[in-house]
């Protein structure tokens, strides 16, 4: 199985700042690499696909990079509403595995 | 916009067989893997499994033995069975959507999630 190891696993930062998020693949996987966001007690939602792709109806501010091993998720100016726990999932080969989890709290 | 509505058993005896059902309101059930993926305390998520409409299937080998996923077109809806589940099993369940083509899945419509615990 792919494994992915996100850093940091927790992330304190204040409303306006840009925050980045780092995942790293144990092989290449191209750009099949997903961002999720989850809030307590809500079911995840999808922020970023293939990589760099903005999912429909999520904020400009959030965008993603990288290919191959190494992937980042920048969410720029960030909103109350943004703090919560970012994960990364992979599609390039089943089982699809995901990334432990960062979770970004108000400073 | 489509939505995902899951239910099943919550509390389940070590031996007993985990049964979930989601149903798919307000779109297409062509076209997508429909997909289980779960969460234990204190850990990350793992994939359990999907189907698509024609049938073709694909499980985490973790689990192969045990998972059994189906779909019931006529109901919209889709169904995750584990046989001879112990507290290990123990996790928050979500069904899920799988868009995409090639390796270009992502997962973008989620159910709720329902809570199994395994205890005796």
């Amino acid at each position: 199985d792919i494994q992915l190891t996100q850093s940091p696993s927790s992330l304190s930062a204040s409303v306006g700042d840009r925050v980045t998020i780092t995942c790293r693949a144990s092989q290449s996987i191209s750009i099949y690499l997903n961002w999720y966001q989850r809030k307590l007690g809500r079911p995840p939602k999808l922020l970023i696909y293939a990589a760099s792709s903005l999912q429909s109806g999520v904020p400009s501010n959030f965008s993603g990079s990288g290919s191959g091993t190494d992937f980042t998720l920048t969410i720029d100016s960030l909103q109350p509403e943004d703090f919560a726990t970012y994960f990364c999932q992979q599609s390039y080969s089943r089982p699809y595995t995901f990334g432990q989890g960062t979770m970004l709290e108000i400073k | 916009q489509v939505q995902l509505q899951q239910w099943g058993a919550g509390l389940l005896e070590p031996s007993g067989t985990l049964s979930l059902t989601c149903a798919v309101d307000g779109g297409s059930f062509s076209r997508y893997y429909w997909t289980w993926i779960r969460q234990p305390p204190g850990k990350g998520l793992e994939w359990i499994g999907e189907m698509n409409q024609s049938g073709n299937t694909n499980y985490n080998p973790s689990l192969k033995s045990r998972v059994s996923i189906s779909i019931d077109t006529s109901q919209s809806q889709f169904s995750l069975k584990l046989n001879a589940v112990t507290a290990a099993d123990t996790a928050v369940y979500y069904c899920a959507r799988a868009s995409g083509w090639d390796h270009y899945f992502a997962l973008d419509v989620w159910g709720q999630g329902t809570t199994v615990t395994v205890s005796s």
